[in-house]
């Protein structure tokens, strides 16, 4: 079945510091792939999404490219902010048959430090 | 405001009770998921509804059941509670059931809290 692994957590860094966490995926098909943010108390948001090898999701400063033959989703960031600190979850959409469902992979926490 | 409305925001309730999580879906959206995010099991899929009709089955428990409303809320009920199943219950919507795959773009709601003592 589709699985999605990313980078255990917590990352901590400093403002300003470059972030980098690692999205790898295996499933069958052409998956679309995403970015969602959960900031504490709160439900998650999309961050990017790209939806075909080579695309480039970005938003807010993040950018994650598709590497098809790689597969794998990396996030990153090159000057990280206070505000940034949330939980990051990469996920795979695919369309088995006629079914919608993301596959997540288990979030990474990420602090930022004034 | 993400457009989908959960309630309740918290609950708290004892082992073998029952409880029902409701769902409003964003304005337009026809497509209804929900999801269980626990510490040790991450975010998991339960089910997706569209249009009133289930369409995808995950990893639901038999104790747990759902339905989606003409109306297009939605409710999960979770009965014989155990404290397992306490977790966050996100519910999500969409536009599509079908069709191009990166246009199905799911919007969550804030959850629910769900405490089983």
């Amino acid at each position: 079945g589709d699985s999605v692994t990313q980078m255990e957590g917590p990352v901590t860094l400093s403002e300003e510091a470059c972030l980098t966490i690692n999205c790898t995926y295996t499933a069958t098909g052409y998956p679309s792939l995403f970015w969602y943010v959960q900031y504490p108390g709160e439900g998650l948001q999309l961050l990017l999404k790209a939806t075909k090898a080579d695309d480039k999701g970005s938003n807010k400063g993040f950018e994650a490219t598709y590497r098809k033959e790689t597969t794998s989703f990396h996030l990153e960031k090159g000057s990280v902010q206070v505000s940034d600190s949330a939980v990051y979850f990469c996920a795979l959409l695919n369309s088995g048959g006629s079914n919608y469902k993301l596959t997540f992979g288990k979030g990474t926490l990420l602090t930022v430090n004034p | 405001d993400s457009g989908v409305t959960q309630t309740p925001k918290h609950l708290i309730t004892a082992t073998g009770q029952r409880v029902t999580l409701r769902c409003s879906p964003r304005s337009g959206d026809l497509s209804v998921y929900w999801y269980q995010q626990s510490l040790d099991q991450g975010l998991q899929f339960l089910i997706q509804y569209y249009n009133g009709e289930e369409r995808a089955k995950g990893n639901i428990l038999e104790r747990f059941s759902a339905q989606q409303f003409p109306d297009l809320h939605s409710e999960l009920n979770l009965s014989s509670l155990e404290l397992g199943d306490s977790a966050l219950y996100f519910c999500a919507s969409s536009v599509f059931s079908g069709g191009y795959s990166g246009a199905n773009v799911l919007t969550f709601g804030a959850g629910s809290r769900l405490t089983v003592l």
